[in-house]
């Protein structure tokens, strides 16, 4: 089955830096994939999406990278603020279904 | 914006009772999800639902789940005879498509004593 992970449990910036927080994914079928952020107490909210026809994509001080040889997503986030502090979850998807890795907890210091 | 809701934000259940967590879906989104997070862990699919049936779901989604659109509106998850195991924060998700991002409900968080 598939499997989906985060290469670092916790990851901690100072605030104003770039953080780069990585993923691996398994299932090559896996034709979309999600970027997910959560806040202690709260469901997991949409940040960045990308499909497998293409390897990178922008959004608001954010950034999807998808490298389908090696299988593996990153999510970049410029100019790191302490409202970005959560944990941070990629997710592979094939007909439906999301398949979600163990996330990453973003602590940012100010 | 639109959101998901969900109710209860919190319910307690003796171990064998049923229970029946309800979700409102976005009104135009087409496709609904169930997931559950067990406390410290990763979040994990349970069931996708769509066009009145069920259209995945997963090995933890056994004969003791269930879910229902009972009307136009409601999406529920039923668990049949709860088990201490099924303590979890459960999440209902919906979107506009299958490649769409999810937009996640606050959860309930279930425990069973």
């Amino acid at each position: 089955g598939e499997s989906v992970g985060l290469h670092l449990p916790t990851l901690s910036v100072q605030e104003g830096d770039n953080s780069i927080i990585n993923c691996a994914y398994s299932n090559s079928a896996s034709d979309y994939f999600i970027w997910y952020k959560q806040e202690s107490g709260k469901g997991p909210q949409f940040i960045i999406d990308i499909r497998s026809n293409m390897d990178k994509r922008q959004g608001q001080r954010v950034t999807v990278l998808l490298n389908k040889t090696v299988k593996h997503l990153s999510l970049q986030i410029a100019a790191t603020q302490p409202g970005d502090s959560a944990v941070y979850f990629c997710a592979g998807s094939n007909a439906g279904k999301s398949t979600f890795g163990d996330g990453t907890t973003l602590t940012v210091k100010p | 914006e639109p959101e998901v809701t969900q109710t209860p934000s919190h319910q307690v259940t003796q171990m064998g009772q049923e229970v029946i967590l309800r979700c409102v879906p976005i009104s135009n989104h087409l496709y609904f999800y169930w997931y559950r997070q067990i406390l410290g862990q990763k979040v994990e699919f349970l069931v996708s639902f769509y066009n009145n049936e069920i259209s995945e779901k997963s090995e933890i989604f056994d004969d003791q789940f269930s879910v229902e659109r009972p009307d136009g509106s409601n999406f529920t998850l039923k668990i049949r005879s709860t088990k201490l195991e099924d303590s979890a924060m459960y999440f209902c998700a919906s979107s506009e498509a299958t490649e769409d991002g999810y937009t996640f409900g606050s959860g309930t968080r279930l425990t069973v004593v």
